[in-house]
């Protein structure tokens, strides 16, 4: 069976301070990966998408960026985080080529930038 | 832009109750709809889906049904228990194109609604 995994669960960091959380997918291959935001009480937000190894597209432009390493692997960065950069981030992966995609999400990372 | 909204931010209903969550989408294109339940500090759980091409789907005490005349969708759960408090979600999802002969979507959420039940 496939399975996501998520780390860390929850991060404090100083505004300026660099980010990286990572996300693996087990059990499937060339998955399509993704990276939301979710503000408290809020919806949420996509960040990032990637259909390939190395292929990456931005929904929204902010202070992030992310990279694809490897197929199964998935990884948000920051240079430097902003306040405004605080918030939920989940990492979700859905089954590449199919036409509905459902998408099956991480635990997910609580981000607070202090 | 389109956007898939919600009417009801809140539903507090009683334990045996049924509960309706509701939800509105404007985007004529959106050919597949699914609901998801997030629990707090959790990731949203997939729960229910369904496509354009039908208008009624059945799962474990969850019904979605989907209006497309008018453009929406309800998620019904019957009998409901204290374990079904949660946010839940819309999502309807957009065929964003090809790439690398690869088909991808892009879901998009609705706000929530809370759902509390008392026992």
């Amino acid at each position: 069976s496939q399975t996501i995994h998520q780390w860390p669960a929850t991060l404090v960091q100083p505004v300026g301070s660099p980010l990286s959380l990572e996300c693996t997918v087990e059990g499937t291959s060339n998955p399509n990966l993704y990276w939301y935001r979710q503000a408290a009480g809020r919806g949420l937000q996509l960040l990032f998408y990637s259909v390939g190894i190395g292929q990456i597209s931005s929904e929204v432009p902010q202070n992030l960026s992310a990279s694809r390493p490897q197929d199964r692997q998935f990884i948000l960065s920051s240079k430097k985080l902003l306040l405004s950069d605080s918030g939920f981030y989940l990492c979700a992966w859905a089954t590449s080529g199919q036409i509905n995609e459902k998408l099956f999400f991480g635990s997910g990372t609580q981000l607070s930038v202090l | 832009g389109e956007s898939v909204g919600l009417h009801l931010p809140t539903l507090s209903v009683q334990e045996g109750d049924n509960s309706i969550i509701n939800c509105a989408y404007s985007n004529s294109a959106s050919d597949y709809f699914i609901w998801y339940k997030q629990e707090s500090g959790k990731g949203p759980q997939f729960i229910i889906d369904i496509r354009s091409n039908m208008d009624k789907r059945q799962g474990q005490r969850v019904t979605v049904l989907l209006n497309k005349t008018v453009k929406h969708l309800s998620l019904q759960i019957a009998a409901t228990q204290p374990g079904d408090s949660a946010v839940y979600f819309c999502a309807e999802n957009i065929i964003q194109g090809k790439a690398g002969g690869t088909s991808y979507g892009k879901l998009t959420f609705g706000q929530g609604t809370i759902l509390t039940v008392h026992p």
